[in-house]
């Protein structure tokens, strides 16, 4: 299997600021790999897929990039509903696989 | 707009099946382009794919569940449903019903749950 390792676990900030996530494959997925949104109590909501289109309705302030192994997801502006966990999950095999989530609060 | 939801028992015994089942409404289940999948969440955890149902019955299951894991559709109730025999309290978890998509870039296209269930609590105790 395909493994997705995000970093960090955990991040707190500000409203306004603006945040990096990491998500690392353990091989080569291309630009297979999506992001989710999930807020307390919620089921998870597609943000991004192909690393870096937007899902429609998605806040222009969320952005994803990277390629290969690396990817990121930048949040600029954070607005109060943006403090959530953030999965990202790799679709590169049949086979798919999620990282262990990104929990962001507000500091 | 399509919507999903889970149904089920919350509390299911050590040893028995794990039976689950997601009415698709606002669209149909039989649609050429999309799998129908199953992702559970254990308390605290991340997510964890559990297997995908294609509308003709073809099905994909994780290597760590398939030996337990049955995922079947019912194309005239427009429904999906799962099974998992021999439970543990390792299978205890919120489980979510998926619609898995294909949207494109830059001519690629990319699979991706792009709509999914409100999700179930199911606990496995005696």
């Amino acid at each position: 299997d395909i493994q997705v390792t995000q970093s960090p676990d955990s991040l707190s900030a500000s409203v306004g600021g603006r945040v990096t996530i990491t998500c690392r494959a353990s091989q080569d997925i291309n630009y297979y790999l999506n992001w989710y949104q999930q807020r307390p109590g919620q089921a998870p909501k597609l943000l991004i897929y192909a690393a870096s289109t937007l899902q429609s309705g998605v806040p222009s302030r969320f952005s994803g990039s990277g390629s290969g192994t690396d990817f990121t997801l930048t949040i600029s502006s954070l607005q109060p509903e943006d403090f959530a966990t953030y999965h990202c999950q790799q679709s590169f095999g049949r086979a798919v696989t999620f990282g262990q989530g990104t929990r962001l609060e507000i500091k | 707009q399509v919507q999903l939801q889970e149904s089920g028992p919350g509390l299911v015994k050590p040893s028995e099946t794990l039976s689950l089942t997601c009415s698709v409404s606002g669209g149909s289940i039989s649609s050429s382009s999309y799998y129908w999948g199953w992702i559970r969440q254990s308390p605290g955890k991340g997510l964890e794919w559990i297997g995908n149902v294609y509308y003709s019955g073809h099905t994909y299951y994780s290597p760590s569940l398939q030996s337990r894991l049955t995922i079947s559709v019912d194309t005239s109730r427009n429904q999906f449903s799962l099974k998992l025999s021999s439970v543990t309290a390792t299978d205890t978890a919120v489980y979510y019903c998926a619609r898995k998509g294909s949207p494109c870039s830059g001519g690629v296209c990319y699979d991706a749950f792009e709509v999914w269930g409100q999700g179930t609590m199911v606990t496995v105790s005696s």
